[in-house]
């Protein structure tokens, strides 16, 4: 099975910060690699696709590039409704499988 | 838009079979290119993916679950299901169930992502 390690695990910011999320491959997986976004008490939902592609509605301050093994996610000017817990998966192999989460929090 | 609503009981005992439906509205449970899936958190833990389904019948389940899980399909009511057995207080979790979109980008590359999710179904493994 492909590990998906993020770093960090947890994250303070202010309001306007960019902030950056990284996600490890345990092998190459090319660009298969998507972007979660959940806040608490609600279901994931699909931000950035393909490691690369931001999703219909998402709004443009998310952006995630790499491909290979190392990926990152930004959030180029941190907003109050951003607070959540930003998850990584890949789907170059199945079973599909998820980064441990990256939370996010206002400083 | 498509919606997604899971259902079943919230209590399980060991040992007993969790069943859970999810109940897809807003469109066809048989249309388009698309996969079901269920995905299970534990409380303060990561998703794990548990399995999916595509219409035709095909499934594809996690290794380490893989003895214990059936996902199916019921097109006439437009459901699909996840059936997991001998289940122990690991399985405590909340479950959601998702619809993967399996999106053309060129020739011979696919996009796959979980474009829409259910709001998730506690179900906790207790005597």
């Amino acid at each position: 099975d492909i590990q998906m390690t993020q770093s960090p695990s947890s994250l303070s910011a202010s309001v306007g910060d960019r902030v950056t999320i990284t996600c490890q491959a345990s092998q190459d997986i090319s660009n298969y690699l998507n972007w979660y976004q959940q806040k608490p008490g609600k279901a994931p939902k699909l931000l950035i696709y393909d490691a690369s592609n931001l999703e219909t509605g998402v709004p443009s301050r998310f952006s995630g590039s790499g491909s290979g093994t190392d990926f990152t996610f930004t959030i180029s000017s941190l907003q109050p409704e951003d607070i959540a817990t930003y998850y990584c998966q890949q789907y170059d192999n199945l079973p599909y499988s998820f980064g441990q989460g990256t939370k996010l929090e206002i400083k | 838009q498509v919606q997604l609503q899971e259902s079943g009981p919230g209590l399980v005992k060991p040992s007993q079979t969790l069943s859970l439906t999810c109940t897809v509205s807003g469109g066809s449970i048989s249309s388009g290119s698309y996969y079901w899936s269920w995905i299970r958190q534990p409380a303060g833990k990561g998703l794990e993916w548990i399995g999916r389904i595509y219409t035709s019948g095909s499934t594809n389940y996690n290794p380490s679950l893989k003895s214990r899980v059936t996902i199916s399909v019921d097109t006439s009511k437009n459901q699909f299901s996840l059936k997991l057995s001998s289940v122990t207080a690991a399985d405590t979790a909340v479950y959601y169930c998702a619809r993967e979109h399996r999106a053309a980008a060129g020739t011979l590359y696919y996009y796959y992502y979980m474009d829409v999710w259910g709001k998730g179904t506690t179900v906790t493994v207790s005597s």
